[in-house]
């Protein structure tokens, strides 16, 4: 049964750091993973998806690597700026029915 | 482009009363997906449709949760009778429903389920 994994559950930071969010997941047979961002009391946004033959993504500050071997992603946020305070999530595509599991995700703070 | 619609947003009933929601997924995606988070938690699958043919509902609870994707464009989820612990967010995602390994997933902005 895939898991996928986030920590720490929480993060919060200075405005203008660069920071990376970690996620990791125990079957390495994906199709693709993508993250996602959630603000409070509303649905998940997609940020960036990577196929399983790619090593990473970029949209704008925003870069996330595939590292499938080993089980990992980060999610890499240049810059970072009070908009960016939300929670991230990653979810992996696995299975016949490419069903995406999700990690639990990571609230990040940027404090101005 | 519309993005993913649900509604209601927000719906508050006693326990034991029927609840239904509905979503109408992005114009052109044939794959939809309903998904229930509970608080501090990542989605869980409930039920992918591919068109109007159910093609993965082992995470349904059947006994009390039943859905339709009639004309294959948008669906209802119904739960009846509902129970304290099915307090949550339900969401709903599209895809295109082009690739076998998995679309990348769009989702509406949910509705929150209070049982009392």
């Amino acid at each position: 049964k895939q898991e996928v994994t986030q920590i720490p559950a929480a993060l919060s930071v200075p405005e203008g750091e660069n920071l990376v969010l970690n996620c990791s997941f125990t079957d390495s047979a994906i199709y693709n993973l993508q993250w996602f961002r959630q603000d409070p009391g509303k649905g998940l946004t997609s940020l960036l998806l990577i196929q399983s033959s790619q090593r990473e993504q970029t949209s704008g500050r925003l870069n996330a690597s595939l590292d499938k071997s080993s089980g990992r992603s980060t999610l890499y946020i240049a810059a970072s700026q009070p908009g960016d305070s939300a929670t991230y999530l990653c979810a992996v595509s696995t299975g016949a029915n490419s069903k995406l599991t999700f990690g639990k995700g990571i609230t990040l703070s940027v404090r101005p | 482009e519309a993005g993913v619609v649900q509604s209601p947003r927000y719906k508050i009933i006693e326990k034991k009363q029927p609840v239904a929601f509905w979503c109408n997924p992005i114009s052109g995606h044939n794959t939809l997906y309903w998904y229930r988070q509970n608080l501090g938690q990542g989605p869980e699958l409930l039920i992918r449709y591919e068109n109007e043919e159910a093609v993965d509902d082992s995470q349904l609870p059947k006994d009390r949760f039943s859905a339709e994707r009639l004309k294959g464009v948008d669906s209802t989820l119904k739960i009846q009778p509902a129970e304290l612990g099915d307090s949550a967010v339900y969401l709903c995602a599209s895809s295109l429903g082009q690739s076998d390994r998995g679309d990348e997933q769009f989702f509406g902005p949910g509705t929150r389920l209070t049982v009392l």
